[in-house]
């Protein structure tokens, strides 16, 4: 099993819809969480960290952590055109040395 | 506040030719760390510094692959000599310490590598 795991997509959604973007990990010690948005041909850009159990809101985007499950979330309301991008999900894993693990990112198509 | 700065954004060179990359990161992040990415995949960590200490560099390919943070600012990767499966985007990125319980990483634009 890899460390972070993401559905690879495309995922479409039309625009004003919510997008959900799922991210599973299997270091049960985890306790950073990170989603990052890549546009095509630029660097990830940090959008989102969680570090407790629960929702964490910030504008259109809502990150939801269950570390029970080892599940992480991205949600993104009022999708926009612009929101097309592909979504990275990244953890500090232990047993990867207190790296930055990254899954393999999930890519979105808001369709207007 | 400046972001992560890297040069050049582009390079094409010719197989077995060296290259080297630059990054200056982030004013006070301590930790520096470069990352190799591929198409449709996510960043793969190369090496890691604190400071100028390398605390993690099981990734980096020692044979052609050779990276330094001589003052613990500035960062160079280099690699000598190149080879075609080394075409990839090389980033850098910079945290402020990985101690800290809210650590969070930043990237720069990234050096866009074509060996021919």
């Amino acid at each position: 099993q890899k460390e972070v795991e993401q559905n690879s997509g495309p995922l479409s959604v039309p625009e004003g819809a919510i997008a959900s973007l799922n991210c599973t990990y299997s270091d049960r010690v985890s306790q950073s969480f990170f989603w990052y948005r890549q546009y095509s041909g630029k660097s990830p850009e940090l959008i989102m960290s969680i570090y407790s159990n629960g929702d964490k809101e910030d504008g259109r985007f809502t990150a939801q952590l269950n570390k029970a499950s080892q599940y992480v979330s991205l949600l993104i309301r009022d999708s926009q055109p612009s929101d097309s991008a592909t979504y990275l999900c990244a953890v500090i894993a232990r047993d990867y040395g207190q790296n930055f693990v990254f899954g393999p990112g999930t890519r979105l198509s808001v369709l207007p | 506040e400046a972001g992560v700065v890297q040069s050049p954004r582009y390079k094409i060179i010719e197989k077995k030719q060296p290259v080297a990359f630059w990054c200056n990161p982030i004013s006070g992040h301590n930790t520096l760390y470069w990352y190799l990415q591929n198409l449709g995949q996510g960043p793969e960590l190369l090496i890691r510094y604190e400071n100028e200490e390398a605390v993690d560099d099981s990734q980096l390919p020692k044979d052609r692959f050779s990276a330094e943070r001589l003052k613990g600012v500035d960062s160079t990767l280099k690699i000598q000599p190149a080879e075609l499966g080394d075409s990839a985007v090389y980033l850098c990125a910079s945290s402020p310490d990985l101690r800290s319980s809210y650590n969070e990483q930043f990237f720069g634009p990234g050096t866009r590598l074509t060996v021919l």
